[in-house]
């Protein structure tokens, strides 16, 4: 069973929309968590890491985190045509195993 | 940034082959980890590892083995390759528990 469970499998917004990828982890020892952008052909770069309740922004990027339920949420707010990529969800665990899930396929249509 | 070298970029190997992928990073990391990725899918966790001489089991390890010789080189070996391990294999490393991965560019592995 994946550890990591993202939604939607795919997204399409239009250039200057909001996007909102879904994040949550089945696994209870989780506790860290991460969003990483990977464009095609491209390995994946870390975009945002959360690892407290709450929010985070970062200019057009807001994280935010319920430990609780181990749901992380990603919103992108006036979304390029340049944001088009897989969007992963990662998590760690105590023992320092990240798992990724299968990601949201964003297309921003200009 | 972390530069990350995974060699080859590119292997094609027939059934039963003996396989090694190779990766090299030189920020002094102490955490390495093998993942494949396959097409429409996320990163799967094959082995990963804290220091030299060290190796922890993943989500996917049969069929793989590791060895992490240096701080520095962390190997992935398909013994008996199978059509079922063709995908394209990512290392990355992390300096600390719980930080930033730094992948490498990918190795993509085809298997006849």
């Amino acid at each position: 069973q994946q550890k990591v469970q993202q939604s939607p499998e795919s997204l399409i917004v239009p250039e200057g929309g909001m996007a909102s990828l879904n994040c949550t982890s089945s696994d209870r020892n989780v506790d860290y968590f991460w969003w990483y952008r990977q464009h095609s052909g491209k390995s994946p770069k870390m975009l945002m890491s959360i690892f407290s309740n709450g929010e985070k922004e970062e200019g057009r990027f807001t994280v935010h985190l319920n430990k609780a339920s181990l749901h992380t949420s990603l919103h992108i707010r006036d979304s390029q045509p340049s944001d088009s990529a897989l969007y992963l969800c990662a998590a760690s665990d105590s023992n320092n195993r990240i798992f990724f899930g299968d990601g949201t396929q964003l297309v921003v249509k200009p | 940034e972390a530069a990350v070298t995974q060699s080859p970029r590119n292997k094609v190997t027939v059934t039963g082959g003996n396989v090694t992928l190779s990766c090299r990073q030189t920020n002094s990391h102490n955490y390495m980890y093998w993942y494949r990725q396959d097409t429409g899918h996320g990163l799967r966790l094959i082995h990963y590892s804290y220091g030299a001489g060290n190796l922890q089991i993943g989500d996917v390890p049969d069929g793989y083995k590791a060895t992490r010789t240096t701080q520095e080189d962390f190997f992935l070996l398909l013994e008996l390759a199978s059509p079922s391990q063709t995908s394209l294999y990512f290392c990355a490393s992390s300096g600390l528990s719980q930080n930033t991965l730094y992948f490498g560019a990918g190795t993509r592995l085809s298997v006849l």
